[in-house]
């Protein structure tokens, strides 16, 4: 069952706005996550933010974490090219160490 | 450094035929695990293991087999292969732990005809 439900499905904007993504998810969790898939290729861990963080910075990455709404949104400034790509969320709870994934942002980047 | 790697990238399998899905990894994580992509979904998790010689279900486990003989590897067999399990398989590994991060194969493209 997924946990994750990213908004939107897709988002093409022109190189070097920026791009926001949101992930919502239902249940209680230990820190959710977000990786990005290249298209026909495996996926790469960007981020990860712990339960009690609300705010986390990696590069032109930004991500926040509102567990009372059950929510995340991804910043990536000053978008480029190389950014296109597929990007997912996902939650580990508690009680094991799966990760329960979201269905994914398509972002494209428009030269 | 390899990290995850999955043998074959393409199969093309006739419906009822068996296979193989090769996985290893040189970080020496102890948790390994075999999703599955389809258009429009998350990955869902097919099978995992926390170590050598223990491996559970996850959430469609039915039509497929691992084991886990080694820490390194985690095979993906496929008992007879159907039309619904056409999809891209991919292979994860990590540390135990909450806050470890998963590695990535590159994905074996199944078609089932």
């Amino acid at each position: 069952s997924q946990q994750g439900e990213e908004d939107p499905q897709a988002l093409s904007i022109q190189e070097g706005e920026n791009a926001t993504m949101n992930c919502s998810y239902k249940t209680s969790i230990n820190n959710l996550q977000w990786y990005r898939q290249n298209s026909g290729r495996g996926l790469v861990h960007l981020i990860l933010i712990r339960s009690n963080e609300r705010e986390k910075h990696s590069g032109r990455l930004r991500v926040t974490l509102d567990t009372s709404k059950k929510s995340s949104s991804l910043l990536i400034t000053a978008s480029r090219a190389a950014d296109t790509a597929s990007y997912f969320c996902a939650t580990r709870a508690y009680s094991n160490y799966q990760l329960i994934w979201g269905a994914g942002t398509k972002l494209i980047i428009k030269p | 450094n390899a990290g995850v790697t999955q043998t074959p990238k393409f199969q093309v399998l006739k419906t009822g035929q068996s296979m193989t899905l090769q996985c290893a990894q040189d970080m020496n994580h102890e948790y390994m695990s075999w999703y599955r992509q389809d258009p429009g979904m998350g990955l869902r998790l097919i099978h995992y293991s926390v170590g050598a010689g223990i491996t559970d279900q996850g959430e469609v486990p039915n039509g497929y087999n691992v084991s886990r003989s080694t820490t390194e590897d985690f095979p993906l067999r496929l008992l007879s292969a159907a039309p619904s399990q056409t999809s891209v398989y991919f292979c994860a590994s990590s540390y135990q732990g909450e806050d470890t991060e998963a590695f990535f194969g590159q994905g074996t493209r199944l078609t089932v005809v």
